[in-house]
């Protein structure tokens, strides 16, 4: 078990850019989360995947947001047209789906800053 | 809504004395409790959880906490407080039907010499 990873871990894009950052979960983990945690905030939920299946997204994930998981194992998250507000820490948690009880194991981020 | 309220964003306890995080929860159902640790530039790390089995629960690195129906509370405790404790703790709670979590604003604990 080698825990969730993310690539990049930190990422300086110009205003405008496309970025696109990756998570790969726990194998045996058939739900994927993304969270975005902003300076002295706790972290805020995006979206979660179950297998290859998108099947919620926050208000928070706008139009130039777009996340997916194709093979229901890793997943990509992508920021079009990015803008200074999307600077933010982006983490990836991994899960078992066992209702309730979802122990949801996080990787260690990827820093965006957008100059 | 289920949520959680972290009060007081800096804590500041010696070395070796007890550590107290506080957590007040809202919710309408027996909610599902979470404390993370989270060290600079890393992601969270789970310390302890609370699913209603026991009100009483022991986590990682000495933590614990306690679920207070009472007084919808769920404060995070250590005895002795070391160094290496020193990090953003953060209160959560299992929304959305169960499929999200969603956290307080954190507290920075600093241990000091």
């Amino acid at each position: 078990d080698t825990g969730v990873s993310q690539d990049p871990r930190h990422k300086i894009t110009k205003r405008g850019q496309n970025v696109t950052f990756r998570c790969d979960p726990i194998s045996e983990h058939n739900r994927l989360y993304w969270y975005r945690q902003t300076l002295g905030q706790g972290p805020e939920f995006l979206t979660y995947f179950q297998n290859e299946a998108q099947l919620e997204k926050s208000r928070l994930l706008s139009d130039r947001f777009s996340a997916e998981r194709p093979k229901g194992s890793f997943s990509t998250l992508e920021i079009q047209r990015t803008e200074q507000g999307d600077s933010a820490m982006y983490l990836c948690a991994s899960s078992l789906d066992r209702g309730r009880e979802n122990e949801q194991y996080f990787g260690p981020g990827t820093r965006l800053t957008v100059t | 809504a289920q949520s959680v309220t972290q009060l007081g964003s800096h804590v500041s306890v010696s070395e070796g004395a007890l550590v107290l995080l506080r957590c007040n929860y809202s919710s309408s159902v027996p909610p599902y409790l979470f404390w993370y640790v989270q060290y600079p530039n890393q992601g969270l790390q789970l310390l302890l959880k609370y699913t209603s089995a026991a009100t009483l629960v022991k986590g990682i690195n000495g933590f614990e906490a306690e679920f207070k129906k009472s007084e919808t509370s769920f404060h995070l405790t250590k005895p002795s407080a070391h160094m290496s404790d020193a990090a953003e703790y953060f209160c959560g709670t299992l929304t959305g039907g169960g499929n999200k979590l969603t956290f307080g604003t954190g507290t920075q604990l600093k241990v000091e010499l």
